[in-house]
């Protein structure tokens, strides 16, 4: 069946690190990406996606590119803040489905 | 727009009582997901529904849970009884047919004592 593998966390950074979360997902057909954070507190929240191979996603200062060939989706940011300290969900959707498959999620802690 | 609207937020009961758990989905989406999220399994989809229908309840973890959607704008999720390894955070989100975004609930955290 579909899966998504994300990166194991804690990630740890200092403020205007670069960020990078790695995804990599199993599916047939041709399956919608996304990532979603969810802050403290909160529900999650869809942060970018991209509905085909080579499309990037971005919002907020990150970005995501759909790579088919090596079947991934990694999340980058150039400079991280505090604020984005967080736990951010990889997902697929496959054609015709629409549940998502999430990723276990990857907490990333953002210090001063 | 409100976004998904989920009652209680909070919900502390003892073992063996009933709980239910409320969500008003968003005005016009007519996919609505349950899901209960925990440190040990992450986040789990119990059910979803199309239009007011369920479609896959496979992630009901056994007979204790049960969901309904009686009309487009409401929906319950009832444990009973409840035990406490049903201690979690219970969300509801809403999607809109052939967008496969959904929008998340602020959850209901659930203790069973």
């Amino acid at each position: 069946g579909d899966s998504v593998t994300q990166m194991e966390g804690p990630v740890t950074l200092s403020e205007e690190a670069f960020l990078t979360i790695n995804c990599t997902y199993t599916a047939t057909g041709y399956p919608s990406l996304f990532w979603y954070v969810q802050y403290p507190g909160e529900g999650l929240q869809l942060l970018l996606k991209a509905t085909k191979a080579d499309d990037k996603g971005s919002n907020k200062g990150f970005e995501a590119t759909y790579r088919k060939e090596t079947t991934s989706f990694h999340l980058e940011k150039g400079s991280v803040q505090v604020s984005d300290s967080a736990v951010y969900f990889c997902a697929l959707s496959n054609t015709g489905f629409q549940k998502l498959v999430f990723g276990t999620g990857t907490r990333l802690l953002v210090s001063p | 727009d409100a976004g998904v609207i989920q009652s209680p937020r909070h919900e502390v009961t003892e073992m063996g009582q009933e709980v239910t758990l409320r969500c008003k989905p968003i005005s016009g989406h007519d996919y609505l997901f349950w899901y209960r999220q925990t440190m040990m399994r992450g986040l789990e989809l119990l059910i979803y529904f199309n239009n007011n229908v369920p479609i896959d309840d496979s992630g009901m973890p056994e007979d204790r849970f049960s969901a309904k959607m009686p009309n487009a704008s409401f929906s319950t999720l009832k444990i009973q009884p409840s035990e406490p390894r049903d201690s979690a955070v219970y969300f509801c989100a809403s999607s809109l047919n052939n967008d496969y975004e959904q929008y998340f609930g602020p959850g209901t955290r659930l203790t069973v004592t």
